[in-house]
């Protein structure tokens, strides 16, 4: 069964460069969430999309954007990284629609090093 | 906002044996889910139970049963048999069910190691 799939798997930036990090959601899935997972923490939401629209934000600093396409695949823009940014990022991926089945299915992440 | 609080950093068990790892959480919601996840060493996120906040029956898939106390806002996994494969992150979530594909709010993990 296809999985979320995320790209890349590992990326390294310098100190203000811009990052871009993808999210293709399992097919049919109308939700994508964004999970950053610092050393040793637990993974803190960020924002999430329903139907292509913002539909809950958390913990995401000014400097992120996200968006969600027609294809319904999500990418989540960092610009003036900072050493801190450095975590790993998930992305998730549910079906609203489906009240009896509304778990999220999580990618493999995208590890980001800021240097 | 809700919290979810797992007291065990760590917790070790021997192979083939049971241990159960804690999860208690605060809400002032009636209708919500809560979930176990499994991170192994790949950082893979893996769903391994959840439970319906309306259900009273305890879900079970195979060898993971949960002791959900819902007055007493407490979520416990039990893990029959432990293989050495259950060694992981283990992170307990919950998600309101006020609003459909509402974020997750985890605790701050459970390390599992499994002694052979």
């Amino acid at each position: 069964a296809a999985g979320v799939i995320q790209s890349p798997r590992h990326l390294i930036k310098e100190k203000r460069e811009t990052a871009t990090l993808k999210c293709y959601p399992i097919p049919r899935h109308d939700t994508v969430y964004w999970y950053q997972q610092g050393p040793g923490q637990d993974p803190q939401f960020l924002i999430s999309f329903y139907e292509k629209m913002q539909s809950d934000k958390g913990s995401i600093p000014d400097r992120f954007s996200a968006q969600q396409f027609s294809d319904y695949h999500s990418e989540l823009n960092m610009s003036s990284l900072e050493l801190g940014d450095s975590a790993l990022y998930f992305c998730a991926s549910s079906l609203v629609a489906d009240a009896l089945n509304t778990e999220a299915f999580f990618g493999q992440g995208t590890r980001l090093t800021v240097v | 906002a809700q919290t979810v609080t797992q007291s065990q950093p760590e917790m070790s068990v021997q192979e083939a044996e049971t241990v159960t790892l804690s999860c208690t959480y605060d809400t002032s919601e009636s209708d919500y889910y809560l979930f176990w996840y499994k991170q192994p060493p790949s950082r893979q996120m893996i769903l391994v139970i959840r439970q319906e906040a309306y259900k009273q029956q305890n879900a079970t898939e195979n060898r993971f049963s949960v002791n959900f106390q819902k007055a007493a806002k407490s979520f416990s996994l039990k893990i029959s048999d432990s293989q050495l494969g259950d060694a992981a992150m283990y992170f307990c979530a919950y998600r309101s069910a006020r609003n459909a594909g509402n974020m997750l709010t985890f605790g701050g993990g459970t390390r599992l190691m499994v002694k052979p």
